[in-house]
């Protein structure tokens, strides 16, 4: 059984420019969530996925904005980087939106903004 | 709104010693609570959940917390700490009935002392 997957591991960006983040689930798993952890902090949720719709956001703007497709594989892009978008990314995938079901985390994309 | 805090952002304990994690939570509802481990360069890795019944829950790698209503914690214990046990440790709380987002601690980093 494949775990969760993402791409890249790392990413250098410059402020201003936008980024695309790609997570693949685990098989059977139709939920997505994503999570930003910033140095030295605990992941703080940006939004969820499940069956394609986007189910719940945490306290992040609007440029940061997500897909799932029909393999329940996702996306998270993100505009307008800013400094303070440095940090590790994470996804997660689970077997349903949830909250008893567990979720199975990626190693995570470290993302940089110079 | 729930929230995690993690008393104790670093901690040492000698190799074969007792390894204690602290964790409080606030939730206007009875919470999931769970503990993650995150080993450097990797994603989550979850050690144990509780969600109902027995209060005293056991993980893997011979970790177990117990949740305690009346105080609102939720700490981490091991009897005997090994040296690969050395990583960061995150406490998490969700909402029962709610999405599956989870709200983290900032993290208690464990360093073990040969």
């Amino acid at each position: 059984e494949t775990g969760v997957t993402q791409s890249p591991t790392h990413l250098i960006k410059t402020r201003g420019q936008q980024v695309t983040l790609r997570c693949s689930s685990q098989s059977g798993h139709n939920t997505v969530s994503w999570y930003q952890q910033a140095l030295g902090q605990g992941p703080q949720f940006i939004f969820q996925y499940y069956r394609e719709e986007e189910n719940g956001r945490g306290n992040f703007p609007p440029r940061f904005s997500g897909l799932q497709f029909p393999n329940y594989s996702s996306e998270l892009n993100v505009n307008a980087l800013e400094l303070d978008d440095s940090a590790l990314y994470l996804c997660a995938s689970s077997l349903g939106p949830g909250s008893e079901y567990e979720q199975y985390f990626g190693p995570g994309t470290r993302l940089t903004v110079t | 709104a729930q929230s995690v805090t993690q008393l104790g952002s670093h901690v040492s304990v000698s190799e074969g010693a007792l390894v204690l994690l602290r964790c409080n939570y606030s939730s206007s509802v009875p919470p999931y609570l769970f503990w993650y481990v995150q080993y450097p360069n990797q994603g989550l890795q979850l050690l144990l959940k509780y969600t109902t019944g027995a209060t005293l829950v056991k993980g893997i790698n011979g970790f177990e917390a117990e949740f305690k209503k009346s105080e609102t914690s939720f700490h981490l214990t091991k009897p005997s700490a090994h040296m690969s046990d050395a990583a960061e440790y995150f406490c998490a709380v969700s909402d029962p009935g709610g999405n599956e987002k989870l709200t983290f601690g900032t993290g208690t980093r464990l360093t073990i002392i040969p």
